[in-house]
């Protein structure tokens, strides 16, 4: 079994402020790294794969990047939005998908 | 909706009883995966299908039993299950098992085993 960690398991932030993070995972056999957002009885929603170190993805304001030789890649949300509030995944791809516990956020109004 | 769709919803249970797990969908993908997430537990995976044959069984107890008619439908059949099956199962599918694709996850079914 492998790890995947993400911090912090969760979080409270205030609307309009920004906020980010992390997943960490082994940085041998590395394939992809997926993100995905999971509100409250629906189903997880991919938002980024990423797979080259140094990799930037940005949706809106939602943005992810990639470090691989380290090991972690990091999420960061611009101006939070009460919408936002949701549990973000991430997944490391290596021979098969390793999921992390999510990290849960609530913006409060 | 993702275009993949778990049903019921919420299914309540007891040790004795059998019941059925559905997915469906109509994506066009060829791979189809059951996971188990437990409370602050990562996603589990346990049974994966490509193109209608079992490919992967990760060592899940026999009161599980999935089956896969066609690419299209997934079913998880439980019987004699125990209180810490209580779970949420969820179905994801993927163009193929190649680690190429990520997936497209189901809302899942909240299993309550009493």
């Amino acid at each position: 079994i492998l790890n995947v960690e993400q911090s912090p398991q969760s979080l409270h932030v205030q609307e309009g402020d920004s906020t980010n993070f992390t997943c960490s995972f082994p940085s041998s056999n590395f394939y992809a790294l997926h993100w995905y957002r999971w509100e409250t009885a629906k189903s997880p929603e991919a938002l980024f794969v990423m797979t080259l170190n140094g990799d930037e993805k940005k949706k809106g304001r939602i943005s992810a990047t990639l470090n691989t030789k380290e090991g972690y890649s990091y999420l960061y949300i611009k101006g939070s939005q009460p919408e936002d509030s949701a549990t973000y995944l991430c997944a490391f791809n290596g021979n098969q998908f390793y999921f992390g516990t999510g990290t849960s956020l609530t913006v409060i109004p | 909706e993702t275009g993949v769709t778990q049903t019921p919803r919420h299914l309540v249970m007891g040790m004795t009883n059998k019941k059925s797990l559905k997915c469906e969908q109509h994506l066009g993908h060829n791979a189809m995966y059951w996971y188990k997430q437990s409370a602050k537990k990562p996603l589990e995976l346990m049974f994966v299908y490509n193109f209608k044959e079992q490919t992967e069984n990760n060592s899940v107890p026999s009161r599980f039993s999935p089956e896969c008619p066609n690419s299209s439908h997934l079913f998880l059949h439980l019987h004699t299950l125990q209180p810490e099956d209580s779970a949420l199962y969820l179905c994801a599918s993927s163009p193929k098992t190649s680690r190429d694709y990520g997936y497209t996850f189901g809302s899942g079914t909240r299993l309550t085993v009493v």
